[in-house]
């Protein structure tokens, strides 16, 4: 059974900061990886999704890498701005293209002005 | 695209009760997620359709509930008889599949409280 595992659970950091989420999962046989973003009380917004083909993926100053072989994947934010603040969820999609994901419990991310 | 609609968005009830969350995907997606979020356990997948069909309902906990997607606009999600320990915060997803890439977008999700 796929298990998915975030670190730190929780981050708090100055504004203007470079910071790195980690995330780790056990069975490498993934089809993609994929990081949401959720603020308090709200659903989960999709950031970045990297194919099991690819290595990274980028979206303005979000950069996401994947290292299937290792079962490791990286967020990086850079710059970062107190709107920021909110979890950020690591997420593995392991069977076929649309099937489920399994998520990991979440990094809190507060980044003070 | 209004994105994926869920309602409603809080429900309160006492145990025992029926209780059935809606989910409208978005338009010209064929994939829909049912999800379950908790302080302990986090996001749990319950149950999954492609083109309509339940393909992996392995994720619902008991008998008590259950999902259905009786069209491509609409899927609910049911408990009977309602519990406390069935309260969460209720996710519904959906994805348009192609091949191995497919973005799943999540609506506001239904906080549901069982007294």
């Amino acid at each position: 059974k796929q298990e998915v595992t975030q670190i730190p659970a929780a981050l708090s950091v100055p504004e203007g900061e470079n910071l790195v989420l980690n995330c780790s999962f056990t069975d490498s046989a993934i089809y993609n990886l994929q990081w949401f973003r959720q603020d308090p009380g709200k659903g989960l917004t999709s950031l970045l999704l990297i194919q099991s083909s690819q290595r990274e993926q980028t979206s303005g100053r979000l950069n996401a890498s994947l290292d299937k072989s290792s079962g490791r994947s990286t967020l990086y934010i850079a710059a970062s701005q107190p709107g920021d603040s909110a979890t950020y969820l690591c997420a593995v999609g392991s069977g076929g293209g649309a099937d489920g994901l399994t998520f990991g419990k979440g990094t809190h991310l507060i980044i003070q002005p | 695209d209004a994105g994926v609609i869920q309602s409603p968005r809080h429900e309160v009830t006492e145990m025992g009760q029926e209780v059935t969350l809606r989910c409208k995907p978005i338009s010209g997606h064929n994939s829909l997620f049912w999800y379950r979020q908790t302080m302990m356990r986090g996001l749990e997948l319950l149950i999954y359709f492609n083109n309509n069909v339940p393909i992996d309902d392995s994720g619902m906990p008991e008998d008590r509930f259950s999902a259905k997607m009786p069209n491509a606009s609409f899927s609910t999600l049911k408990i009977q008889p309602s519990e406390p320990r069935d309260s969460a915060v209720y996710f519904c997803a959906s994805s348009l599949r192609r091949g191995t890439t497919d973005t799943q977008y999540f609506g506001p999700g239904t906080r549901l409280t069982v007294l």
